[in-house]
């Protein structure tokens, strides 16, 4: 079983809508969540981080974390083409490096 | 901050040989981190060093593949007889406790291309 799941996508939204990440994890200990965002070609980004249950909001993107689900979520309000990019989850799975999932592809369409 | 930065950013090699990358990670950062990844992968970690201590490695780290920070600052990663399976990007991250709790700050890596 892989230890950070994401769907590959591509995920398809028009601009301005709402776009909804999903990520789910294999580690019930695990504490620390993260999504980071990557243009083709470049380095991963971090957006934001997630430790507590519930949401965390930050400008246009909000986190949801449930731990009991194992389940870890990224929204992004009013998508921009701007935002079309590959978005990884990272979680810290009992020891100290993060591991990723392979990461969803959004593409925003204008 | 001048964030974390890689070199070389793009290494062409023959199969056999050897290479080394350097990283030098955001000055006030105690962790650093090497990942490698491919083309619709994530990153996949391959070792970790808080200060100058090595105190994680992947099991994807072979014994081809050796990784030092010799004084807690800069680290080089060398992977030695380069295979075309070792063709990846290679990513650094540095990290310390503070406002994201070690979400990780990335270099802009380095492509190797093993020929």
């Amino acid at each position: 079983q892989k230890e950070v799941e994401q769907n590959s996508g591509p995920l398809s939204v028009p601009e301005g809508a709402i776009a909804s990440l999903n990520c789910t994890y294999s580690d019930r200990v695990s504490q620390s969540f993260f999504w980071y965002r990557q243009y083709s070609g470049k380095s991963p980004e971090l957006i934001m981080s997630i430790y507590s249950n519930g949401d965390k909001e930050d400008g246009r993107f909000t986190a949801q974390l449930n731990k009991a689900s194992q389940y870890v979520s990224l929204l992004i309000r009013d998508s921009q083409p701007s935002d079309s990019a590959t978005y990884l989850c990272a979680v810290k799975l009992g020891g100290t490096a993060l591991i990723f999932g392979k990461g969803t592809t959004l593409s925003v369409s204008s | 901050d001048t964030g974390v930065s890689q070199n070389p950013r793009h290494k062409i090699t023959k199969r056999g040989q050897n290479v080394t990358f350097r990283c030098d990670p955001i000055s006030e950062h105690n962790r650093l981190y090497w990942y490698r990844q491919t083309l619709g992968q994530g990153p996949e970690f391959l070792t970790y060093f808080q200060n100058e201590a090595q105190l994680e490695k992947s099991r994807l780290l072979s014994d081809r593949f050796s990784a030092e920070r010799p004084k807690g600052s800069f680290s080089t990663l060398e992977i030695q007889r380069t295979e075309q399976g070792d063709s990846a990007m290679y990513l650094c991250a540095s990290s310390s406790p503070g406002r994201n709790n070690y979400g990780y700050t990335f270099g802009s890596g380095t492509r190797l291309t093993v020929v």
